[in-house]
């Protein structure tokens, strides 16, 4: 069974600009979590998907927004893009979304210039 | 709100040393409680979960105890090896919210 996959790997972004990153979940799996991976802050909890519905948002402005597909893959896109916004941002999945431990994605490291 | 507080680190030791990450935290209900692990360059990977209190989870020579009185959940281990290096999360998850609090990661290295 394949794992949950993360695309790209890198991004190299200028400020300004927006960003789309994908993330696609373990086969069944209708969760999907976002979290964003900080040296100084760990990771932070941006928004969790299930069955193409947002349930839960983080602390985080507007100009992160995401969704979902009815085949269960995500997305995850910023706007606007801010240099503190250098990250790895992580995709998660759970099959029922339900507090069950969460499968993780290699990740995307993105970098604001 | 809920929160999840662990040592900082860097955490290191010599091959076949004891191992203790300390875990607390703060929660309104009843968390269920993990403790995920880092290799470089990948993401996380679950290491072990307890679901209530005086629950104890395990693998690969890891243990942690849902201590509910003393809101912690310690992660050890009687002997590393080199090959546990890695960055450590310890988290807890809210059943009705599908939330995950995580801590901000402890790094061991281990030394041959």
């Amino acid at each position: 069974k394949a794992g949950v996959t993360q695309t790209p790997r890198y991004l190299i972004k200028t400020r300004g600009q927006q960003v789309t990153l994908s993330c696609s979940p373990i086969s069944g799996h209708r969760s999907v979590s976002w979290y964003q991976q900080t040296p100084g802050q760990g990771l932070q909890f941006l928004f969790e998907y299930f069955s193409e519905t947002q349930r839960n948002k983080g602390n985080f402005p507007g100009r992160f927004s995401g969704r979902q597909f009815s085949n269960s893959r995500s997305e995850m896109n910023v706007s606007t893009l801010e240099l503190g916004d250098s990250a790895l941002y992580l995709c998660a999945s759970s099959l029922e979304g339900n507090g069950e431990k969460l499968f993780f994605g290699s990740g995307t490291q993105l970098s604001v210039l | 709100g809920d929160s999840v507080t662990q040592m900082e680190g860097p955490v290191t030791l010599s091959e076949e040393a004891f191992l203790t990450i300390n875990c607390t935290y703060t929660a309104t209900g009843y968390p269920s409680l993990f403790w995920y692990v880092q290799y470089p360059g990948e993401g996380l990977q679950l290491l072990l979960k307890a679901t209530k209190a005086d629950d104890k989870g395990s693998n690969k020579g890891f243990e942690a105890t849902y201590r509910k009185e003393t809101t912690s959940f310690h992660l050890e281990k009687g002997s590393v090896q080199v090959s546990d290096s890695a960055v450590y999360f310890c988290a807890l998850s809210d059943y009705n919210f599908n939330k995950f609090y995580f801590g901000s990661g402890t790094k061991l290295n281990v030394k041959p």
